[in-house]
């Protein structure tokens, strides 16, 4: 069965990095896009851009460029999230997504890891 | 961008009720368009793609209508568990987006 596990909470202070992981397994991960998707506390979903995990490249979607960085390990399927000078307006959980149409095409999202709360605070 | 408008924002309802939320786009978005279901500290997950295909596992009770800028999801029978939280997404051009999300609470 498809499953995608994330990693877990994070505690960081403004200015620091994170880096968020997100492991596929029962498919093959070169096959579909990966996604990212922001919730704000108390917040609606936020699409945050997709990686394309056949070629590796990426796009952020407004909002989320300079910053934001989507990377891939192919040999462990695994996707990563990685976030760098954090600010409190970060604080969120992060879900990755997997796409479920084919790959390059524009989709829903059919499988969603459990989530990794991120949080900024000095 | 394609923005996505969800009412009622929330809404008290029994078990057993039939239920219908409403999602409007700002333009035609043909049939794509998803609905999610989320509870308190979980992931969403996706019960209708297409506008009214249900996704593998869904219950039947769950129902998806509409094309162009207007769809509905339907329950036709509340069940305990459906209480949550439900968001629309449109996947017809970027950047795919979500409605703002429909809360339904135990009246």
């Amino acid at each position: 069965q498809v499953q995608l596990v994330q990693s877990g909470s994070e505690l960081k202070k403004p200015g620091a990095s994170v880096k968020v992981s997100c492991k596929a397994s029962g498919y093959t991960f070169t096959s579909y896009a990966m996604n990212w998707v922001r919730q704000a506390p108390g917040q609606g979903l936020e699409w945050m851009g997709w990686i394309n995990t056949n070629t590796g490249n990426p796009t952020y979607a407004q909002g989320f460029t300079g910053r934001f960085v989507f990377s891939l390990d192919t040999s462990v399927s695994t996707a990563y999230l990685q976030i760098s000078s954090l600010k409190a307006e970060d604080t969120a959980v992060y879900y990755c997504a997997r796409g479920g149409r084919r790959l390059g095409e524009l989709t829903y999202f059919d499988y969603w890891g459990q989530g990794t709360l991120v949080t900024v605070s000095s | 961008a394609i923005r996505m408008t969800q009412s009622p924002s929330s809404f008290s309802a029994s078990t057993g009720d039939r239920v219908t939320i409403t999602c409007r786009a700002s333009q035609g978005i043909s049939s794509y368009l998803a609905w999610y279901q989320q509870k308190p500290g979980k992931a969403p997950k996706l019960l209708i793609y297409a506008a009214s295909t249900l996704q593998s596992g869904v219950p039947s009770r769950f129902s998806g209508s509409g094309s162009g800028t207007d769809f509905t999801l339907t329950i036709s029978c509340l069940q305990s568990e459906d209480f949550a939280t439900y968001y629309c997404q449109q996947y017809y051009s970027y950047p795919p987006a979500f409605g703002g999300g429909t809360k339904v609470e135990i009246k």
